[in-house]
C-alpha cells in the first residue's frame, strides 16, 4: 500500500531550527512536495525535490534520499509566523499525489 | 487578481440536498483538483481533471461528481448530501500532473 509518515505536532523555540521529517512507500516515485498551512488557510507551496540531495531556499531547506523513502524539511532561525501545518507528498507513478497527514508546528517566544 | 476562486467559502446543507462548490482559475492550468480535508487526515483526492473534457476518479470520488466543459471551471456537485460529507473542500489546479499546486481558499461544507 501507499503511505506517508510524519509526525503529528512538533514545538520549537523562535529563533532555533527545527527539522520535520517524512518517509514514504508509494508505488513509483516522481517527486517530493512540502506545502506550508496556516490554521483556516489553503495549502501553499514551498518545495519540490526530485533528485536525491539538498534544495535550499531561504530559511528553508528539504532534503530527499530516495534510496531511504525519506525526506525532510528544515526550518532555520524560526519565527512566529511559521507556526503552521507542514504537509508531505510523494508524486507516485500513475502522477497521483499522496498527502501525509501533515505536522503542526507550534512556535514558542 | 489572478488565481483560483472556489464559493461558497461556507454553506450549511440539510442532508438529502444538492449541492455544487464552484471553481474558477485563471492561470490557464491544465489539470485541476478537488479535495476534503478532514481532522487528523491528510488531503484525500475526490476527482481531479487531466485536462478540459476529461475527468478521474480520485481516492474518495462515491456521493460526487465532476464536470470539466473548459479549461477555467470545474464545479463539484453533491447529489444528496450526507452528514458524512461535512469537510472543507479545496480546489487546486497545475500547469501538468507534475506540477506545484495553486489552492483556492477552501469551502466549509456541514451536512446536517
Amino acid at each position: 500500500g501507499q503511505n506517508i509518515d510524519q509526525p503529528t505536532e512538533m514545538t520549537a523555540t523562535e529563533g532555533a531550527i527545527v527539522q520535520i521529517n517524512c518517509t514514504y512507500q508509494t508505488s513509483g516515485f516522481n517527486g517530493l512536495f512540502w506545502y506550508q498551512q496556516h490554521a483556516g488557510e489553503a495549502p501553499t507551496f514551498l518545495s519540490y525535490n526530485v533528485l536525491d540531495g539538498l534544495e535550499e531556499k531561504g530559511r528553508f531547506s528539504s532534503f530527499l534520499s530516495r534510496s531511504k523513502g525519506y525526506s525532510y524539511l528544515l526550518l532555520k532561525e524560526l519565527q512566529m509566523k511559521d507556526s503552521a501545518s507542514y504537509l508531505c507528498a510523494t508524486l507516485d507513478s500513475n502522477y497521483q499525489l499522496i498527502w501525509g497527514a501533515g505536522t503542526k508546528l507550534i512556535i514558542k517566544p | 487578481t489572478a488565481g483560483i476562486t472556489q464559493a461558497p467559502t461556507s454553506q450549511i446543507l440539510a442532508a438529502g440536498r444538492s449541492m455544487t462548490l464552484r471553481c474558477t482559475q485563471d492561470m490557464r492550468h491544465n489539470a485541476m483538483y478537488w479535495y476534503r480535508q478532514d481532522l487528523g487526515l491528510g488531503l484525500r483526492l475526490i476527482h481531479y481533471s487531466n485536462t478540459a473534457g476529461t475527468t478521474g476518479k480520485g481516492e474518495v470520488p462515491d456521493g460526487y461528481s465532476v464536470s470539466r466543459a473548459n479549461t477555467d471551471d470545474f464545479p463539484l456537485t453533491l447529489a444528496s448530501a450526507v452528514p458524512s460529507q461535512t469537510s472543507v473542500y479545496f480546489c487546486a489546479s497545475s500547469v501538468d500532473l507534475q506540477g506545484e499546486l495553486f489552492f483556492g481558499e477552501g469551502s466549509r461544507l456541514t451536512v446536517l
